[in-house]
């Protein structure tokens, strides 16, 4: 069975940085793409960043670009966002997803993990 | 970047009714359209794929269709399990843009 598990959010101050994990089991996690979607309270769905199968390609929307860093550890099985200077708009639940075969669509999604911009 | 426009925002139906949600992009996408289901408090669950492919363990009440800009999501003989928020994907150009959601209640 796929998991996805997320952990590391939490409150942090406006301008801080913040990184969270995903921990991936139930399937070959290197041969995968993988990624990061959030979604603000009461909101809608906006995707953050996705990472290649080796880590050497990485894809960031222009909301989130030079501020997010994705990377993984495939020996760990493991899935990493790192958010720097972050802002009250980043608050969101932040879902790792799975990208199937390379195809740009989610077929996988952990249960999130919530992280809150706020002073 | 492409915006994905979805109607209606908010629908509401009774047990055994045909629902259809529609979703519109700003260009064409060529089918690579998905929709996900959110139940409330729950993280989203791929339902169809490129359009019209269902996903493994969706019941077959759930069906897509489209092409072009135009795409929809047909549920047919609701269930009390389908009240739930719709979203439409592209995944043809980055960034790949999902609609506003469609909330699903019972009548």
């Amino acid at each position: 069975e796929v998991q996805l598990v997320e952990s590391g959010g939490g409150l942090v101050q406006p301008g801080r940085s913040l990184k969270l994990s995903c921990a991936a089991s139930g399937f070959t996690f290197s041969n995968y793409y993988m990624a990061w979607v959030r979604q603000a309270p009461k909101k809608g769905l906006e995707w953050v960043a996705t990472i290649s199968t080796s880590g050497s390609r990485t894809y960031y929307p222009d909301s989130v670009k030079g501020r997010f860093t994705i990377s993984r550890d495939n020996a760990k099985s493991s899935l990493y966002l790192q958010m720097n200077s972050l802002k009250s708009e980043d608050t969101a639940t932040y879902y790792c997803a799975r990208h199937p075969d390379r195809w740009w669509y989610f077929d996988f999604w952990g249960p999130g993990t919530m992280v809150t911009v706020s002073s | 970047d492409i915006q994905m426009t979805q109607s209606p925002a908010s629908l509401s139906a009774s047990l055994g009714e045909t629902v259809t949600i529609e979703c519109l992009a700003s260009e064409d996408i060529y089918s690579n359209l998905a929709w996900y289901q959110q139940k409330p408090g729950k993280s989203p669950q791929l339902l169809i794929y490129y359009a019209n492919s269902l996903n493994d363990g969706v019941p077959s009440r759930f069906s897509g269709s489209g092409s072009g800009t135009q795409y929809s999501l047909k549920i047919n003989s609701l269930q009390s399990e389908d009240v739930s928020i719709y979203f439409c994907q592209q995944n043809y150009d980055s960034p790949w843009t999902f609609g506003g959601g469609t909330k699903l209640e019972l009548k």
